[in-house]
Order: structure tokens, then C-alpha cells, then sequence
């Protein structure tokens, strides 16, 4: 089945304690992306990745990392995360135009 | 810059009513995309439709309908006879064609709620 899976779905932790969420997809998409959700702001581009070593920052980067050494993968990295970051954060990855969403993980920071 | 405005935060109908969300967005790009997306309850991000800017012509598709006019900057979406299980989030996005879909500007979102 065509998916794009992110773990964990849900983390609860505390500042400065460094983590990552995952997301893999079998679709062999070059495309990747991060977005995180907020109560009346809508998604917001975090970062994208246009292929394996190439990524970009999107609209909301600060605080956060990426990187891209094999297609499926594209984790986030939230270095020392802070309760500002405290969000629901989506992967996508592209297929022609169109993005494709993963299931979402619930973050909340301490 | 892009902005994608939708300025029904909540709305709440019975079923079998008729509901339109609308969507208003800003680009200087000629030509890009525009998408919905439904959020059910349980939180996964579902797409819809994807129209290019382009090509006016509305579409329907079963229950749902869009209104794309490129005059008014606007990109609306009608459920026709509303049912419990349309209640979701929907939100309408903008990608500049330029972009090839890279981009994606969301709106905030609406919140729709059918009551039986």
C-alpha cells in the first residue's frame, strides 16, 4: 500500500532535549516536505526536500533540521526544542503536483 | 509573496442543507495551483481536487463542487445535501506553478460541522 508513515504519532518531552520525528514513504517520491499545523495558522511549511542531499527551508525553518541521505527518508530534527514547538507536524511527500500527507505526529514540549 | 485567506473559521448546518467554504488567495504568480484538503476527526490530511489556474472550468464530483474565478481571486467549495460525515476541517492551499508544487501556502482552515 502507497503511504507516507511518521513515528512516533504522538511525544510528549521537555525543553532542550534533543529529538527526531521520522517519515518514510514507498513510493519512490523525489519530493519531500515538513509541515507543522497550529490552532488558526493553518500548515506551515517547515522544510522541503527536492531529492536525496537537496534540501530547502520553507516558511517556518528556525529550530529545526532536516536531511535527506536516502530517498524514503526525510527525518526532523528539533536540535533543543522549546514549548513554542509544541504542534501537530505532518510529512508529505509529492507525487506529480499534488502532496500526499502522512498520518501526523502530536508533539508537545514541556 | 502568497496568502490564502479563509474567513469561515466555523460553520454549522443540518444535514441535507447545501454549504459553501470559500477560499480567497493573493499571488503575483500568473499561473499556479490550487487544492483542497479535508481533515476528518481523526486528524489525517485527505486531498481533494487540484485545479490549475489556467483552466476555469468548475467541477463537480458527486456531492462536492468548486467554483474557481481567476476575476475574483477565489477558489470556493459547495457540499451539496450535507451529510454528519463531511464534518471536518478543510483547507484550501496555493502553489505557484513555478514551484512545481513545492510551495504550498495553506489557509487557516474552516471547521464544518453537520448536525443530524
Amino acid at each position: 500500500e502507497a503511504q507516507v508513515t511518521q513515528n512516533p504519532r504522538y511525544l510528549i518531552t521537555v525543553t532542550g532535549k534533543k529529538l527526531t520525528v521520522t517519515c518514510s514513504q514507498n513510493m519512490n517520491h523525489e519530493y519531500m516536505s515538513w509541515y507543522r499545523q497550529d490552532p488558526g495558522l493553518g500548515l506551515r511549511q517547515i522544510y522541503y526536500s527536492m531529492n536525496v542531499e537537496v534540501t530547502d527551508k520553507g516558511d517556518v525553518p528556525e529550530g529545526y533540521k532536516v536531511s535527506r541521505k536516502e530517498k524514503r527518508n526525510f527525518p526532523l530534527i528539533l536540535e533543543s526544542p522549546s514549548p513554542n514547538q509544541t504542534s501537530l507536524y505532518f510529512c508529505a511527500s509529492r507525487w506529480g503536483i499534488t502532496q500526499y500527507f502522512g498520518p501526523g505526529t502530536r508533539l508537545t514540549v514541556l | 509573496a502568497q496568502k490564502v485567506t479563509q474567513a469561515q473559521t466555523e460553520i454549522s448546518v443540518v444535514e441535507k442543507e447545501d454549504v459553501t467554504l470559500d477560499c480567497v488567495y493573493e499571488t503575483r504568480d500568473t499561473t499556479y495551483y490550487l487544492f483542497w484538503y479535508k481533515q476528518p476527526p481523526s486528524g489525517e490530511l485527505v486531498f481533494l481536487i487540484r485545479r490549475n489556474s489556467f483552466d476555469e472550468q468548475n467541477e463537480i464530483s458527486g456531492r462536492y463542487s468548486w467554483n474557481f474565478q481567476k476575476s475574483t481571486s477565489s477558489f470556493n467549495f459547495t457540499i451539496t445535501a450535507s451529510q454528519v460525515v463531511d464534518s471536518a476541517v478543510y483547507f484550501c492551499a496555493l502553489s505557484p506553478r513555478s514551484t512545481s508544487g513545492s510551495r504550498l501556502t495553506f489557509g487557516e482552515g474552516t471547521q464544518l460541522t453537520v448536525n443530524p
